[in-house]
């Protein structure tokens, strides 16, 4: 069964400190996302790449956050300096075009 | 702006129950409307999802009813089960574009 890969699962850091995460989507996907959740905002989405150009990234924080796609087999979504307000669960998403997305599991990331 | 709005925001019901909840949208150039489940520490899975030229779609227990005049589609749990406890999400698509996300339900059910 195909799946989403995020990596770590979990992240606590002090505040200052860079953080990036990692999202391997499935294979065969030339769409990923990358969405925030918060008890407060819910899902939020950051950015999004289709075959890895990236075509949305109003959501995301320009002056602390920045996407990549190295390649078709992962994405990258950093923070420096990260922020206490920073601390959410951090999800990957990919699909096929337009089709319904596949989530991973996630990365909550804690700063302190 | 949020695109779709969702109601309520929890909800609790008795094991056997029906579990509803809804979703509005104003945006015409939506054509896809996906519900998604998501369990404590997982991320959110596809549910079921529906077009706008049905007005219904029943998969198992789950059934999404969408009025389109009114711009409202719902998910109805038939028969909820303690396992079904999880959060729900709404979900529209502009074909060619993103997904705009409900604000999410979060459904108890108790045995």
């Amino acid at each position: 069964d195909a799946r989403v890969t995020q990596t770590p699962r979990h992240k606590v850091t002090e505040m200052g400190q860079e953080v990036t995460m990692r999202c391997q989507p499935i294979l065969g996907h030339n769409t990923v996302f990358w969405y925030r959740q918060t008890m407060m905002q819910g899902l939020e989405l950051l950015a999004y790449f289709r075959n890895r150009a990236p075509l949305d990234d109003s959501g995301m924080p320009k002056d602390r956050f920045s996407a990549e796609m190295p390649d078709a087999t992962l994405a990258t979504l950093k923070i420096q300096p990260s922020e206490p307000r920073d601390s959410a669960v951090y999800f990957c998403a990919s699909s096929r075009d337009n089709q319904p997305q596949h989530f991973g599991d996630g990365t909550r990331l804690s700063i302190l | 702006q949020q695109q779709v709005k969702q109601s309520p925001q929890s909800l609790i019901v008795q094991k056997g129950g029906i579990s509803i909840i809804n979703c509005a949208y104003e945006n015409t150039a939506f054509d896809y409307f996906p519900w998604y489940q998501q369990f404590p520490g997982k991320g959110p899975a596809l549910l079921i999802a529906i077009r706008p030229d049905v007005s219904e779609k029943k998969e198992g227990r789950f059934t999404i009813s969408f009025n389109k005049s009114a711009k409202q589609f719902s998910l109805h749990i038939m028969d909820s089960q303690p396992g079904d406890s999880a959060t729900y999400f709404c979900a529209a698509r502009i074909l060619g574009n993103q997904f705009y996300f409900g604000t999410g339900t979060s459904l108890t059910v108790i045995p």
